[in-house]
């Protein structure tokens, strides 16, 4: 079936540094990429999403990037802030309209 | 506008009883989607229902089941329960059908003894 795979499963910057997190997906036909921030405890909350017509798309220090080639499409945290702190979930949407999750990164920002 | 609800919010079973899981979806949303959250395996989907039917499902045995209600309030069923079954189960609802943009609940963190 259709997956995405995710990486790194951890991850710790210093505060101010940038921080990427890649996703590589299985169905070519896939057409929407969400990615999701869950804090501890709480409920993940969508934060930037791409769709396939759109290569890039950046919403203040968030930036997302999809490569539909090489199927993989990765998230950028400029500037990173002890707020950033959270687990991480890319995500693709099937043409079946099911939504497959990769396994989430937990990004550590170190003050 | 009240968020997406889930009741109960933590749940203790043991092996070989049944749960159900209630969700209450933001007003005038009509789709609501089920995920089970594990620490190995991300967010895995579950079944989504719409307009008191289901119209997608994952890949889980049929010891899971679901329905939904006329005011789109939905509930989520495991029967005959087993220890992989903990996790955090997650639903999220949308407007439409196959909506891109969907809320998440807080879940509803099960474990089974």
């Amino acid at each position: 079936g259709e997956n995405v795979e995710q990486h790194p499963s951890t991850l710790s910057v210093q505060e101010g540094d940038s921080a990427v997190i890649k996703c590589t997906y299985s169905d070519s036909a896939s057409n929407y990429f969400p990615w999701y921030k869950q804090e501890l405890g709480k409920r993940p909350q969508l934060i930037i999403d791409i769709r396939s017509n759109v290569g890039e798309k950046k919403d203040q220090r968030i930036a997302v990037t999809l490569n539909k080639t090489a199927k993989h499409f990765s998230l950028h945290i400029t500037e990173t802030q002890p707020e950033d702190s959270a687990v991480y979930f890319c995500a693709g949407k099937t043409t079946g309209n099911q939504f497959y999750f990769g396994t989430g990164t937990s990004l550590t920002v170190i003050p | 506008k009240a968020g997406v609800t889930q009741t109960p919010r933590y749940l203790i079973k043991t092996r070989g009883q049944q749960v159900t899981l209630s969700c209450s979806p933001i007003s005038g949303h009509r789709s609501v989607s089920w995920y089970q959250q594990t620490p190995g395996q991300g967010l895995q989907f579950l079944f989504e229902y719409f307009s008191e039917t289901q119209r997608n499902k994952g890949n889980f045995p049929g010891r899971f089941s679901g329905r939904q209600f006329s005011n789109s309030r939905s509930e989520m069923n495991v029967s005959t329960l087993e220890l992989g079954d903990s996790a955090l189960y997650l639903c999220a609802s949308s407007f439409r059908l196959a909506e891109e943009t969907q809320y998440f609940g807080p879940g509803t963190r099960l474990l089974v003894l």
